[in-house]
């Protein structure tokens, strides 16, 4: 099994919609939790970062963790077409040295 | 726009090759980590360096390794190359500590033909 689970997608939106990701960890000992956005051709791009569970926004993101089911979800509000993109969550320990990664969903949000 | 720069962008190696990857950190970050991200996969950690030390390494093999220099640009070299190490190769830095606010450069798009 592997440590964190996201599902590749590809997901396609219209403009306007609403999106939601997400991922489940398997180790408890994860205490930091992010999201990144990688544009074709880039390195991923540090969107969200948090390391308790809850809500936490930043204009129209929005992520969110629960760390009793041990899940982790990003919204976007308000989809542009900018934001076709992958998105990978990361989690990281307390203490630790590495990040370990989902395998990315594959957003396209079209006009 | 990113404070991590990466050289190259593109390499083309042959199998049994060696390559060196370099990256130059953003200003006051003394930690950094290299990655492996094969195709339509996640980042994958190799190992992190900081304070010019090697601070944790990902299941990678012994021909993998690494330098971080005083003023904590790194290089990361692999030897003798399989086709299976072709992938984008991603340098993260940042200030050390708990903060997991990584940035990331561009990577290096590495083939082994």
């Amino acid at each position: 099994q592997k440590e964190v689970e996201q599902d590749p997608g590809p997901l396609s939106v219209p403009e306007g919609a609403i999106v939601s990701l997400n991922c489940t960890y398997s180790n408890s000992a994860f205490q930091y939790f992010m999201w990144y956005r990688q544009y074709s051709r880039k390195g991923p791009e540090l969107l969200m970062y948090t390391y308790s569970s809850g809500n936490k926004e930043d204009g129209r993101f929005t992520a969110q963790v629960d760390k009793s089911s041990k899940y982790i979800s990003l919204f976007i509000r308000d989809s542009q077409p900018s934001d076709s993109a992958t998105y990978l969550c990361a989690v990281g320990r307390r203490g630790g040295n590495k990040l370990t990664f989902g395998t990315g969903t594959q957003l396209k949000v079209e006009l | 726009e990113t404070g991590v720069t990466q050289s190259p962008t593109h390499l083309i190696k042959t199998r049994g090759q060696q390559v060196t990857l370099r990256c130059s950190s953003q200003s006051g970050h003394n930690t950094v980590s290299w990655y492996q991200q094969a195709l339509g996969q996640g980042p994958q950690f190799i190992f992190q360096y900081y304070r010019e030390e090697e601070n944790g390494r990902g299941n990678f093999p012994p021909r993998f390794s690494g330098l971080q220099f005083p003023n904590y640009s790194s290089e990361l070299n692999v030897n003798a190359l399989e086709l299976d190490d072709s992938a984008l190769y991603l340098c993260a830095s940042n200030g050390g500590g708990l903060n997991y606010g990584y940035t990331f450069g561009s990577g290096t798009r590495l083939t082994v033909v």
